[in-house]
Formats: C-alpha cells, structure tokens, sequence
C-alpha cells in the first residue's frame, strides 16, 4: 500500500526565484492537503484541494498557490520566494467525508532560501 | 494566544517509564483530535485518532479527550528508546474540512 509519497526531498533556491513541490497521495484517498513546517514549530496548514479545487486556506500569501490534477496527486507552487520561506513543506492526504478523517503525511520536501 | 498550547519539552525519561504528554486548546468547537510522531527529517506518522471525549487505547498508548477542560493526553507504557522523537496533537472542528491546527510538539527522550 504506497504512503503519500513527494518531491523532491531537499531544494535549495534564491531569493525571488520560483519553486514547485510535487505529491502523490496514498491510495485510496482523494484529498490532499498542504502545510508548513518551520524549525522547532508544528505543521502550518496551508491550503487542501479536493476535486480539483482549492476548498479551504489557511493563512498564507497569495504566493502560494497550488493545483490538483484528475488523479489527485498536487502541486505547490511558491512564487517569489523569501528567506522566511524556508521551511519542511508537508502534504497530507485523506478522504473527504465531509467531516474530518485523520491526515497522513508524507516526508516533506525540505526547502532552503538563500 | 494560540490555538493549541503544548509544552516543547524536552522530556527525558528512563526506559520502560510511563510518559504522559498533553495539550490545551481554546476552540470548543474542535472535535477531532489526533496525535503524530514525528522522527527527525522525517514526516508525521499517525498515532492515534479520537472523535469527541473519552479514551481509546492502541497498543503501548492510550489518548484521553476532556472537553470540558480543552485538554488532550497521550500516554505510552513501557516507553522504548525508539519512542524517542516530537509528539505532535492536532485537531478540528466538525465542519473544518480537514483543516487540521498543531501543537508546536513535545521532544521525547527515552533513555535505554
């Protein structure tokens, strides 16, 4: 049974440069969830897609965008990128019941800003 | 003041102790709660998942919900030193979509 599963493990970028993360989502599950983890912090959410739409954000910039495609895997997309960007970016996937199920994460991609 | 209050630790503990770890949040809207080990570089892994008050127990751990306090614990028996790693709690409201709000996590250290 393959687990949420991202790319790339580690990435390092410039200051206003653009950065894509990529995740696939375990089987069976058909929403996928994006968060930020910063050093010492717990995981911030960030947005969740579910049908090809985004259907919740949280409390971040317009910078981050993202995407779902048909086989519910997802991007995300960090557009102008700032040191305080760097960070251990998680997804998550679940299924959507229209309540709450529990999240199950992948290793994160690990994103340095310099 | 934050959604989710835990203590960051670290908590050192010999080998074979009872840990206890615990959070406090300040939504009483939030139903689902959940717990996640988290190794370093590592991503979460999920412990346990609980719905509204109560216990429930799995193995070596047992979650306790108490509402009217707004306060979660997990608990681990016999602790392992590959036990050692950040215990994360999470949790959400009924209708938050899986929008899910962590604690900062707990650093545990079990010592063989």
């Amino acid at each position: 049974d393959a687990g949420v599963t991202q790319s790339p493990t580690h990435l390092i970028k410039t200051r206003g440069q653009q950065v894509t993360l990529r995740c696939s989502p375990k089987s069976g599950h058909d929403t996928v969830s994006w968060y930020q983890q910063a050093l010492g912090q717990g995981p911030q959410f960030i947005f969740q897609y579910y049908e090809e739409e985004e259907r919740q954000r949280g409390n971040f910039p317009d910078r981050f965008s993202g995407h779902q495609f048909p086989n519910y895997s997802s991007e995300l997309n960090v557009n102008a990128l700032l040191l305080g960007d760097s960070a251990l970016y998680l997804c998550a996937s679940s299924l959507w019941e229209g309540g709450s199920s529990p999240l199950h994460f992948g290793n994160g991609t690990r994103l340095t800003v310099t | 003041q934050k959604e989710v209050e835990q203590d960051p630790g670290p908590l050192s503990v010999p080998e074979g102790a009872i840990v206890s770890l615990n959070c406090t949040y300040s939504n009483s809207a939030f139903q689902y709660f959940m717990w996640y080990r988290q190794y370093s570089r590592k991503g979460p892994e999920l412990l346990m998942y609980t719905y509204s008050s109560g216990n429930k127990e799995d193995g070596r751990f047992t979650a306790q919900v108490d509402k009217s306090s707004k306060y979660i614990s997990l608990f681990i028996r016999d602790s392992q030193p590959s036990d050692s790693a950040t215990y994360l709690c999470a949790m959400s409201g009924v209708n938050n979509f899986n929008k899910f709000y962590f604690g900062s996590g707990t650093k545990l250290n079990v010592k063989p």
